[in-house]
């Protein structure tokens, strides 16, 4: 499976976009780019996943680079309850239940 | 539904003592996973199984039994508990859908070996 580089820790303050920045170089093409999230010690909580094209739902936008190595999570307006760790995962579709986490991103929202 | 839900919150062991952590879901998932997390680190899978009946290792199996007898229950059994398997456990199950690739975890089992 392909491994993922994620920034440690990144700052955003509150009202404005937060973009998560994710490097997938060696992916297959029949990876998927998944994110999820943990705030505090809670369990993670999925937030979207693409293959090619750039997807969007309620929570957030994924922008994937059209050689996919590299992708973007966008919170479109960040808020504080967005306080989190990011996990940027690649992965082939197996049903989802294999998932290797990495250290992700620390988010900090800032009033 | 109630979602994904693990038993105990908390749980404090002795050195060599065996405990069982539960692992409930009322989704129908197919698909049900253990995983481990260190402070400060990422999950680790532990084991996995994609039905009733049918479990496999993950990338950290030693120490740990899984069966899968129901599709609602996956426990995760410490044969003889170590101070290095102090950790937080995470259960999940996910539908096994291409059209519905999520995995949705419970809260999490906090446990301390001593």
């Amino acid at each position: 499976d392909a491994k993922t580089t994620q920034p440690p820790s990144m700052d955003c303050a509150e009202g404005r976009a937060a973009n998560l920045p994710c490097n997938h170089s060696t992916i297959s093409g029949n990876e998927y780019v998944y994110w999820y999230r943990q705030i505090h010690s809670q369990g993670p909580q999925y937030i979207i996943h693409g293959l090619k094209n750039n997807e969007t739902n309620e929570m957030a936008s994924l922008i994937i680079t059209e050689d996919r190595k590299s992708s973007t999570l966008i919170l479109p307006h960040a808020t504080l309850r967005d306080t989190a760790v990011y996990y940027c995962i690649v992965d082939r579709f197996q049903g989802a239940q294999k998932l290797v986490f990495g250290q992700g991103t620390r988010l900090t929202i800032n009033p | 539904n109630a979602g994904v839900t693990q038993t105990p919150k908390f749980q404090v062991l002795k050195t060599g003592q065996s405990m069982t952590l539960q692992c409930a879901q009322d989704m129908n998932h197919e698909y049900m996973s253990w995983y481990r997390q260190d402070p400060g680190m990422g999950l680790r899978l532990i084991h996995y199984s994609v039905g009733a009946g049918i479990t496999d290792q993950g990338e950290v199996p030693n120490g740990y039994n899984v069966s899968r007898s129901t599709t609602e229950d996956f426990p995760l059994r410490l044969l003889s508990a170590a101070p290095s398997q102090t950790s937080v456990y995470f259960c999940a199950s996910s539908p096994g859908d291409r059209d519905q690739e999520t995995q949705y975890f419970g809260p999490g089992t906090r446990l301390l070996v001593l």
